[in-house]
């Protein structure tokens, strides 16, 4: 089944613990992306990828960190999270940028 | 900002009507998508139109393009139960590598 899977789906942590969201796409799809989904400001795009090793900054990269370094996986990293990164991520893929997304179930995702 | 804006911000209808939303954007565009989102969940591609289109239709789904005005409407018809969500356009840009979603219109159809 083609798919994007998301990994964890919730997490509670603690402001600058270090932490990982996985995203993984079955569909041998180039570009990845990134977003956070917070009530009010719909949907921003943090980060994405044009292809393997090709990253770039959406409209809130500020404190995120991504890596591509395989086509199916494009890891999102919180170095030193804070309390206002606490939302809703999804990542999505796709053919190409402005085409059809498919995305993930979505990581919800609390800071205290 | 190249986001698209959904009309209403909520809606709700009873099973059977019809539901209207539209998007508004700024810039001009290749093409317009429509997606669905159940609660917390992933959002799910409903429909494609390109600029150079002006009507698409998909099963229940009619979607309207106006490049003049900027504007495009989504309608779905005979609403269900099983449509309440929320309702997102995204638009490109010339050039753009990227959508840009609006804030959604959420949608009650009440049984």
């Amino acid at each position: 089944e083609a798919q994007v899977t998301q990994n964890p789906r919730y997490l509670i942590t603690v402001t600058g613990k270090k932490l990982t969201v996985t995203c993984s796409q079955n569909m041998n799809h180039e570009y990845m992306s990134w977003y956070r989904q917070d009530p009010g400001l719909g949907l921003r795009q943090i980060y994405y990828s044009m292809n393997v090793e090709v990253t770039d900054k959406g409209d809130v990269p500020e404190g995120y960190k991504v890596s591509r370094k395989e086509k199916r996986n494009f890891p999102l990293i919180l170095e030193s999270p804070s309390p206002n990164q606490t939302s809703l991520y999804f990542c999505a893929s796709s053919w190409g940028g402005t085409e059809t997304q498919y995305f993930g179930p979505g990581t919800r995702l609390l800071v205290l | 900002s190249q986001q698209g804006e959904e009309d209403p911000q909520a809606l709700s209808i009873q099973e059977g009507e019809n539901a209207t939303m539209n998007c508004s954007y700024k810039t001009s565009i290749n093409n317009l998508q429509w997606y669905r989102q159940n609660s917390g969940r992933g959002l799910v591609h409903l429909i494609l139109i390109r600029s150079n289109e002006r009507e698409k239709h998909s099963g229940r789904l009619r979607v309207t393009l106006d490049t003049s005005k900027k504007s495009s409407s989504l309608l779905i018809t005979a609403s269900r139960a099983a449509d309440t969500a929320s309702y997102f356009c995204a638009t490109d840009g010339t050039g753009a590598n990227n959508l840009f979603f609006g804030t959604g219109t959420r949608l009650t159809v009440i049984p």
